[in-house]
């Protein structure tokens, strides 16, 4: 891949639990980027973290970025049944204006 | 309408024939992507527009992949001679500039073209 590589590529949990995904790339960026899409369907938006940021939250959501280890965690908390999903990564190089996905996480909450 | 609308959504042809996928991003978006989703993988990046500037194809796979973008609106990805490997679901997705010479920030998708080449 030319960029993010997510981690692990699938994960099945509990509703109720937390679910903790790792994305990992090869350059610098100017931002990363979390999706998700529901089976068959377009990606949505869930949250942007710059390259000077070290924690976001939105919500249920909390994205950290670590830029020396060039890596970046996605946290659920409190899943539900509705969050199974994939989850991609999409990351923006520094000084290229687009943006590379990773081959995603499909998370499965079971109700 | 208020988002990114692709059209056909989905698509069946036959071996050597030539498809056309149609993109109308949000309105004022200058920035516009193609990517390409095959089953069950990641999105393979195809064509970067932005504004007036000259497209970044560097990601498209071959000479039978062509793309356009009129009065910086609508965009028509063209595959000619289309084979079974080019069957997955392409996506599209458009984004506001970025600021100060930065990055555009999130990207908004359709709900893609699903090309199925028998």
């Amino acid at each position: 891949s030319q960029q993010g590589e997510e981690d692990p590529q699938a994960l099945s949990i509990q509703e109720g639990e937390n679910a903790t995904m790792n994305c990992s790339y090869k350059t610098s960026i100017n931002n990363l980027q979390w999706y998700r899409q529901n089976s068959g369907r377009g990606l949505v938006h869930l949250i942007l973290i710059r390259s000077n940021e070290r924690e976001k939250h939105s919500g249920r959501l909390r994205v950290t970025l670590d830029t020396s280890k060039k890596s970046s965690s996605l946290l659920i908390t409190a899943s539900r049944a509705a969050d199974t999903a994939s989850y991609f990564c999409a990351t923006a190089i520094y000084n290229f204006n687009k943006f590379y996905f990773g081959s995603g996480t499909k998370l499965n909450v079971k109700p | 309408g208020a988002g990114v609308s692709q059209s056909p959504s989905n698509k069946v042809t036959e071996k050597g024939k030539d498809v056309e996928l149609r993109c109308d991003p949000i309105s004022g978006h200058t920035a516009l992507y193609w990517y390409r989703q095959s089953l069950g993988q990641g999105l393979e990046f195809l064509i970067y527009f932005q504004g007036n500037s000259a497209p970044d194809k560097s990601g498209l796979p071959s000479d039978r992949f062509s793309a356009e973008r009129t009065g910086g609106s609508v965009s028509t990805l063209t595959i000619q001679r289309t084979q079974q490997e080019d069957s997955a679901v392409y996506l599209c997705a458009s984004s506001p500039t970025g600021t100060s010479g930065g990055p555009p920030g999130e990207l908004f998708f359709g709900e893609g073209s699903r090309l199925t080449v028998l």
